[in-house]
């Protein structure tokens, strides 16, 4: 089981979009529709942001969006805010009732 | 509005067992919706799934760590525990306690608690 790909970091403008991609394989991402996204500030505990590929929890605003193609799950932040800075993660079910989430991706707001 | 708050040693010896608790408010372990699930991360990395247990008692665990990891319920406290036996340095790291939701097989992380850091050190 291993971790998820996602790039290191990514930066944008306010008002821009930026895109996370997370790379897994047919045993987790492209097996099942279960990848969800969280938000992680610094010192703070992640935030779910994005589940089922891409459906958002209440309360998230609709800048935030997500899609999924074969074994490449991508999140899609429009609008950027500077409030929007910090990390996210990716989560997919890998399958025998186990969790496998992404390495991380820092964005910056510009 | 369910929270979750874990608690125990911050500082454990290499060799030794890792033993946290997640204490619930705010509703039921034993409600059978949810799992209850651990996961970690090592400072400036990215998080590890570590495991989860149904109200059932069934458990499932990260193969990684497998051998090392018991994940126990206690249903009257509503609390749910975390061991880890034989840590390294390499344990080192903020656990995150958080409620499993949704369908089969997924339940997924949604909420979580604000984490406990915990050092391996002599």
């Amino acid at each position: 089981q291993s971790a998820l790909t996602q790039p290191r970091s990514v930066s944008g403008s306010p008002g821009q979009s930026v895109t996370i991609s997370c790379t897994g394989t047919s045993s987790d991402v492209g097996g099942y529709n279960y990848v969800s996204w969280y938000q992680q500030h610094p010192g703070k505990a992640p935030k779910l942001m994005i589940y089922d590929v891409s459906k958002r929890p209440s309360g998230v605003p609709d800048r935030f969006s997500a899609s999924k193609s074969g074994n490449t799950a991508s999140l899609t932040i429009s609008g950027l805010q500077a409030e929007d800075e910090a990390d996210y993660y990716c989560c997919s079910y890998a399958g025998s009732y186990t969790l496998v989430f992404g390495g991380g991706t820092k964005l910056t707001v510009l | 509005q369910v929270q979750l708050q874990e608690s125990g040693p911050g500082l454990v010896k290499p060799s030794q067992t890792l033993s946290l608790t997640c204490t619930v408010s705010g509703g039921s372990i034993s409600s059978g919706s949810y799992y209850w699930t651990w996961i970690r991360q090592p400072a400036g990395k990215g998080l590890e799934w570590i495991g989860r247990i149904y109200p059932s008692g069934s458990t499932n665990y990260n193969p990684s760590l497998k051998s090392r990891v018991t994940i126990s319920a206690d249903m009257p406290k509503n609390q749910f525990s975390l061991k880890l036996s034989s840590v390294t340095a390499a344990d080192t790291a903020v656990y995150y306690c958080a409620r499993g939701a949704g369908i089969q097989p997924w339940f997924l992380p949604d909420v979580w608690g604000k984490g406990t850091t915990v050092t391996v050190s002599s």
